[in-house]
C-alpha cells in the first residue's frame, strides 16, 4: 500500500520567508509525527497529532514552528520567518498508535530545506 | 532524559564478514527499542521493535538483541545492498509515542 508522503521534497527559502511542508499520512493511521533531522543526526522529536489533536508540541523549537491538522488526515508544518538554523530535514511519521500500547512509527521520505 | 548512544559511528565491511553494531542507552521504563534503516535522500525504514531484555528478531541477514543497558543489531554475511545509516531509537517512561534517536552508525559493506 501507499506509505507516508511529503512534499515538496526540497525546499530552498531565502532568510525571512514563511514555508508550508505538507505530510500524507498512510491511510488509516490515527497518529502523526513530525521530526527535525540535522546532517549526520538522528530525527528529533517536534510534534504528535492523535487524530485532528495537538497532543505534544514540546519538540518545536520556537513560536515560529507551527502544525495542524484539521480534518486528522492531511498535516501541514510552518515554519514562519526561517531562520539558517532552520536547515534540516524535516521527516513526517504516521503509526497505528493509541492511548496504550506502542507501535512502530512509518516515515515519509522527508522535506530538506535549505534557508539561504 | 533518555539518552541514546551507537556505536561505532562507521564502520567498513568486507561483503560476507559478519559484525555487530551496538545501541546503548539510558531511560526511565523502556516501553520499547527500535531499529530503523535508512539510505541517502530517504526517510528511515523500520526493522525492528524490541519490547524487553532477552528479546531477539531477525531479519534476513539481521537480527536484533536487547538486554537491560544495550540492543546489538547483528549483521551476517553482508551484502553491499546492506550499505546505510542504521539508527535506534527508544520509546520510555510516560509517553508511549515520543521517539528519542541515536545519530546512527553508518554502514558500508564493499564488494
Amino acid at each position: 500500500g501507499a506509505g507516508v508522503s511529503q512534499s515538496p521534497r526540497y525546499k530552498v527559502a531565502k532568510r525571512g520567508q514563511d514555508v508550508a511542508l505538507r505530510c500524507d499520512p498512510i491511510s488509516g493511521h490515527v497518529s502523526l509525527f513530525w521530526y527535525q533531522q540535522a546532517l549526520g543526526q538522528g530525527p528529533e522529536f517536534l510534534t504528535y497529532f492523535q487524530n485532528e489533536a495537538q497532543l505534544d508540541k514540546s519538540g518545536l523549537p520556537s513560536d515560529r514552528f507551527f502544525a495542524e491538522r484539521p480534518e486528522g488526515s492531511v498535516s501541514t508544518l510552518k515554519i514562519q520567518r526561517t531562520q539558517q538554523e532552520d536547515s534540516a530535514v524535516y521527516l513526517c511519521a504516521s503509526s497505528l498508535a493509541r492511548a496504550s500500547g506502542v507501535y512502530e512509527q512509518y516515515f515519509g521520505p522527508g522535506t530538506r530545506l535549505t534557508v539561504t | 532524559e533518555d539518552q541514546v548512544t551507537q556505536s561505532p559511528e562507521a564502520l567498513r565491511l568486507q561483503e560476507g564478514e559478519s559484525s555487530s553494531l551496538n545501541c546503548s542507552y539510558t531511560v526511565s521504563g523502556l516501553r520499547g527499542l527500535f531499529w530503523y534503516r535508512q539510505d541517502p535522500g530517504k526517510g528511515p525504514e523500520f526493522l525492528f521493535t524490541l519490547y524487553s531484555a532477552g528479546e531477539e528478531k531477525e531479519k534476513e541477514r539481521l537480527k536484533a538483541t536487547l538486554t537491560k543497558k544495550e540492543s546489538f543489531l547483528h549483521i551476517t554475511a553482508p551484502k553491499p545492498e546492506d550499505s546505510a545509516t542504521y539508527l535506534c531509537a527508544v520509546n520510555s517512561g510516560g509517553s508511549n509515542y515520543k521517539l528519542t534517536f541515536g545519530k546512527g552508525t553508518l554502514l558500508t559493506v564493499n564488494p
